[in-house]
C-alpha cells in the first residue's frame, strides 16, 4: 500500500512568486491535515479536511494560504503571494478515521520551501 | 491550551549507550501521547504510543510512559545503534482527537 506522498520535495522560490504544494493520501483515507516545521521549531498544525470539507482551519497563518482538496482525494496547498517567513518543511497526513482516541496520522516526507 | 516541551538536541551518544529525551506537556482533559521519528531524507514514523496514564508505548526498543502525574512521555532505550540517528518528535492529541500538537523535536546523532 502506497503511503503519503507529496510533491515536490523541494521548492526555492523568490518573495511574491506563487507555490503550490500537493499533497497524495492514503487512499481510503477521508481525513487530511496540513502540518508546517519553521525553522527547525515545533510542527504546528495547518488545516483538517474529511473528505472535500475543511473540518478545522484554526492553524492556516494568514489569507496568503489557501488549501482545497476537490473531490475529497488529493489536497493542494497554495501560497500567494510567499514571503520570507513562510520557508519551512510542509507536511501532509492523512488517517482513516478521527475523533477516535490514539488513532495514528501516517505522514509524508514533507516539502520543503525556501522562499527567498 | 495544549503544548509539548521537549529537550534540546542534538543528542550525541557512543553505539549501545543508555538513551532518554525527555518529553512534558500541558493539555486539558486526558491527551493520547506520541513519540515520532524522522531519519535522513524520509517523512514522519510513528514511534510507539500511549492512550492513558501508566500505558507504556514500546517499540523496536524504545519505551516510553505515561506519566500524569509528572505530565512526562520520556522517551529511552537501553542501548542505541547508529541506525536510530534521525529526529525524534514527541507528540499529544487532544480532547478533540484530531490535530496534533508537537514538541520542537530533537536530533540524536549515535557514533559508532
Amino acid at each position: 500500500e502506497a503511503g503519503v506522498t507529496q510533491f515536490p520535495s523541494h521548492s526555492v522560490i523568490e518573495k511574491g512568486q506563487t507555490v503550490t504544494l500537493r499533497c497524495d493520501p492514503i487512499s481510503g483515507h477521508d481525513n487530511l491535515y496540513w502540518y508546517r516545521r519553521v525553522m527547525g521549531k515545533e510542527i504546528k498544525f495547518l488545516l483538517h479536511f474529511v473528505k472535500e470539507s475543511k473540518q478545522d482551519e484554526s492553524g492556516m497563518p494568514n489569507n496568503r494560504f489557501l488549501a482545497e482538496r476537490t473531490g475529497g482525494t488529493y489536497s493542494t496547498l497554495k501560497v500567494q503571494p510567499a514571503e520570507l517567513e513562510d520557508s519551512g518543511v510542509y507536511f501532509c497526513a492523512s488517517s482513516p478515521l478521527a475523533g477516535v482516541q490514539g488513532e495514528t496520522q501516517y505522514f509524508g516526507p514533507g516539502t520543503r520551501l525556501l522562499v527567498l | 491550551g495544549n503544548s509539548v516541551t521537549q529537550m534540546e538536541g542534538p543528542v550525541t551518544l557512543s553505539e549501545e549507550a543508555f538513551l532518554t529525551i525527555n518529553c512534558t506537556y500541558t493539555a486539558t482533559g486526558y491527551p493520547s501521547l506520541f513519540w515520532y521519528v524522522q531519519y535522513p531524507g524520509e517523512g514522519l514514523q510513528l514511534l510507539l504510543k500511549a492512550t492513558k496514564a501508566d500505558d507504556k508505548g514500546s517499540n523496536k526498543g524504545f519505551e516510553a510512559t505515561y506519566r500524569k502525574e509528572t505530565t512526562s512521555f520520556h522517551l529511552e532505550k537501553g542501548s542505541v545503534q547508529v541506525s536510530d540517528s534521525a529526529v525524534y518528535f514527541c507528540a499529544l492529541r487532544g480532547n478533540n482527537f484530531n490535530k496534533f500538537y508537537f514538541g520542537s523535536g530533537t536530533k540524536l546523532n549515535v557514533k559508532p
